[in-house]
């Protein structure tokens, strides 16, 4: 049972574009969610999150979309630049100290001169 | 640096045999959550220790085993291992932030032979 589901598995983008990384979920239990950016042979690094009570969470060029009613949020990377090529995971978790990660399958994004 | 440390990076192995992934937490951080990467997959959960004790279980193989030390250090014993076990194992550990953020070593890749 995928709870978390990232259906494009890649992306190309311009540099200087906007990059929109898409993730759509079907637990509506969760409480939190959470973006990671993954270099080859390196682990999982944090990038941005937010709670549920939100729609919105900006840091920097990055900012996250929340649509509790379609269940569904989105990254978007502005301006995009050579350095974000990596895999984006999208990750989910609940309240409390029990609180796993659920994970999407990741979309790779490639960023072009 | 996320401040998660993991050894070995590599390990290459035979099937049948028994081998143990270790992980140090980030300074203060009492849980650790162990997760396993196959394939181009997203991560799937195994298990959270806390502060010594199992939280929670995650589709962890039964020949698969882990443990959380006073020092707060972790262990992940894999044995009679199969072909299909060989992935990228991530440690990561968290102190409670305000999204259940947690912070990813660079992994393990473990390889079956």
């Amino acid at each position: 049972d995928q709870q978390v589901k990232q259906n494009s598995p890649s992306l190309s983008v311009q540099e200087g574009r906007i990059s929109i990384l898409n993730c759509d979920y079907t637990n509506s239990m969760f409480d939190y969610f959470l973006w990671y950016k993954k270099y080859p042979a390196e682990g999982p690094t944090f990038l941005i999150s937010i709670s549920s009570i939100k729609d919105k969470n900006e840091d920097g060029r990055f900012t996250v979309f929340l649509n509790k009613s379609a269940k569904h949020l989105s990254l978007h990377i502005v301006p995009s630049q050579p350095g974000d090529s990596a895999v984006y995971f999208c990750a989910a978790s609940k309240a409390g100290t029990a609180s796993k990660l659920t994970f999407g399958t990741g979309t790779r994004l490639q960023v072009t001169l | 640096d996320s401040g998660v440390t993991q050894t070995p990076k590599h390990l290459i192995t035979a099937t049948g045999q028994r081998v143990t992934l270790r992980c140090s937490p980030r300074s203060g951080d009492l849980s650790v959550y162990w997760y396993q990467q196959s394939l181009d997959q997203g991560l799937q959960f195994l298990i959270q220790y806390y502060n010594g004790e199992e939280r929670a279980k995650g589709n962890i193989l039964e020949r698969f085993s882990a443990q959380q030390f006073p020092d707060l250090h972790s262990e992940l014993n894999l044995s009679s291992l199969e072909l299909g076990d060989s992935a990228l194992y991530f440690c990561a550990s968290n102190g409670g932030g305000a999204y259940n953020e947690q912070f990813f070593g660079p992994g393990t890749r473990l390889t079956v032979l």
